[in-house]
């Protein structure tokens, strides 16, 4: 059965200073991996996601997350955080099989916020 | 550009009042979903449709409804609303599965309050 966890509801982070958002699957085939974002009061918008292939996955502004089979994380990073990176982050996951029809699980999010 | 539309926006319900979701996608996806996010729940997958005429329940469908009469439309219905169902509602669209690579889109949400 597929979970996701996301460690940490709230993370806060000065301008400027590095972001990391932690997101731990279980799965147990290999699975696909995504970062979701939400603004206030928007939906939700692709970040990056993992398939196959190369397992640091760049996405749009400015992140990137990393695919660690062994240690079953795909966590999200960016440098340098910017006021408008504030907004809430969803991890999900997706594998194959009959009974989820590749659909999402999502975890319960990380609320990021930027002080100047 | 329109994407995914939900209507209404905002909706205050009286419990065991009736209403409906209405969602519309313009990008000719087979597949729709609806979910519910709950403040510290994520988004949990209450039904889905993977073409016209179909549904499916997610992981949450106690007390909701769904039709795909046209491909474009997918309609959430609570035949009987309760304060438990005072959430904010998305409906999403793709093409295919996200584990066939296929990106899912979501629409804006819809605020209901069961009082």
């Amino acid at each position: 059965a597929q979970s996701v966890t996301q460690l940490g509801s709230h993370v806060s982070v000065s301008e400027g200073a590095l972001v990391l958002l932690r997101c731990n699957y279980s799965s147990s085939v290999p699975p696909y991996l995504f970062w979701y974002v939400q603004y206030p009061n928007q939906g939700l918008q692709l970040l990056l996601k993992y398939t196959t292939g190369a397992t640091l996955v760049k996405g749009i502004n400015g992140f990137e997350a990393e695919f660690k089979k062994s240690e079953t994380s795909f966590h999200l990073t960016k440098p340098s955080a910017h006021m408008s990176d504030a907004a809430e982050y969803f991890c999900a996951v997706s594998e194959e099989g009959s009974s989820t029809l590749g659909r999402l699980y999502f975890g319960r999010g990380t609320q990021l916020t930027v002080w100047p | 550009n329109a994407g995914v539309t939900q209507t209404p926006k905002f909706r205050v319900l009286k419990t065991g009042q009736s209403m409906t979701l209405l969602c519309a996608q313009d990008m000719n996806h087979e597949y729709m979903y609806w979910y519910r996010q709950d403040p510290g729940m994520g988004l949990r997958l209450i039904h889905y449709s993977v073409g016209e005429g179909t549904t499916a329940k997610g992981e949450v469908p106690d007390g909701y409804n769904v039709s795909r009469l046209k491909k474009q439309n997918f309609l959430l219905g609570l035949e009987s609303a309760a304060p438990s169902q005072t959430s904010v509602y998305f409906c999403a669209s793709s093409s295919g599965t996200a584990f066939s690579g296929n990106t899912i889109y979501f629409g804006e949400g819809s605020w209901l309050t069961v009082v």
